[in-house]
């Protein structure tokens, strides 16, 4: 058990649904990192949140978006579902904002698999 | 914009030694991370290069040059279980200091 932790695990939806990702960090851990993996792809970031604000944003569609909540939880919410957006969903967390002086870099949860039909 | 290029896919036998090289280009380039990632389960981590030189950690060990954009991973000793994709990632500062990731190489470890 890394200490961070996605639900759920699997994710089977149909075309045009929305689904929310839900992701806790590992304890003390105040950023959170969301990334895209599709078969035989690499991990795609996707945005970062820092203690509740939106720190970095990368190749995240507009029909995604996520949020950081107080209590350091984060979600990521898919709308509009394609077939083209199953994939292995990962959220990872770290102590520092970047990976500075953090040698271990992110800590990824198991990741969601989410299937569109 | 970031490119990290590693090889698609590697075999080797069982304890043999293998190394894995990465080669990026990125900007505001603030270090470099080798993941493991069995299929259908999360990276983890193996080891993390900021500084040029080699760092050996039991097995396994990782190499950086700054000035080359060029890491390796080297393997000692392979394992059936070693048998994985490995993760070549850069932290590239700006914003939340993010880890861009190369596509992964697809190492087989054959008897």
């Amino acid at each position: 058990d890394s200490g961070v932790t996605q639900t759920p695990k699997h994710l089977i939806t149909a075309t045009g649904q929305r689904v929310t990702l839900r992701c806790s960090p590992r304890s003390g851990d105040l950023s959170v990192y969301w990334y895209q993996q599709s078969l035989d792809q690499g991990l795609q970031f996707l945005i970062q949140y820092y203690n509740g604000e939106e720190r970095a944003k990368g190749n995240i569609l507009e029909r995604f978006s996520a949020q950081q909540f107080p209590d350091l939880h984060s979600e990521l919410n898919l709308s509009s579902l394609e077939l083209g957006d199953s994939a292995l969903y990962f959220c990872a967390s770290s102590s520092h904002p970047g990976t500075g002086g953090a040698a271990k870099g992110y800590t990824f949860g198991s990741g969601t698999r989410l299937t569109v039909v | 914009g970031q490119n990290i290029d590693q090889p698609t896919e590697m075999t080797a036998t069982e304890g043999a030694i293998v190394q894995i090289n990465c080669t990026y280009q990125t900007s505001g380039f603030n270090g470099l991370f080798w993941y493991q990632q069995h299929a259908g389960e999360a990276p983890t981590f193996l080891s993390y290069n900021v500084l040029d030189g080699l760092e050996e950690k039991g097995r396994f060990s990782s190499f950086l040059s700054r000035s080359k954009g060029y890491s390796y991973l080297l393997l000692k000793e392979l394992q059936m279980k070693d048998s994985a994709s490995y993760l070549c990632a850069a932290v590239t500062a700006g914003g939340g200091n993010k880890l861009t990731f190369g596509t992964g190489t697809q190492l087989k470890v054959e008897l």
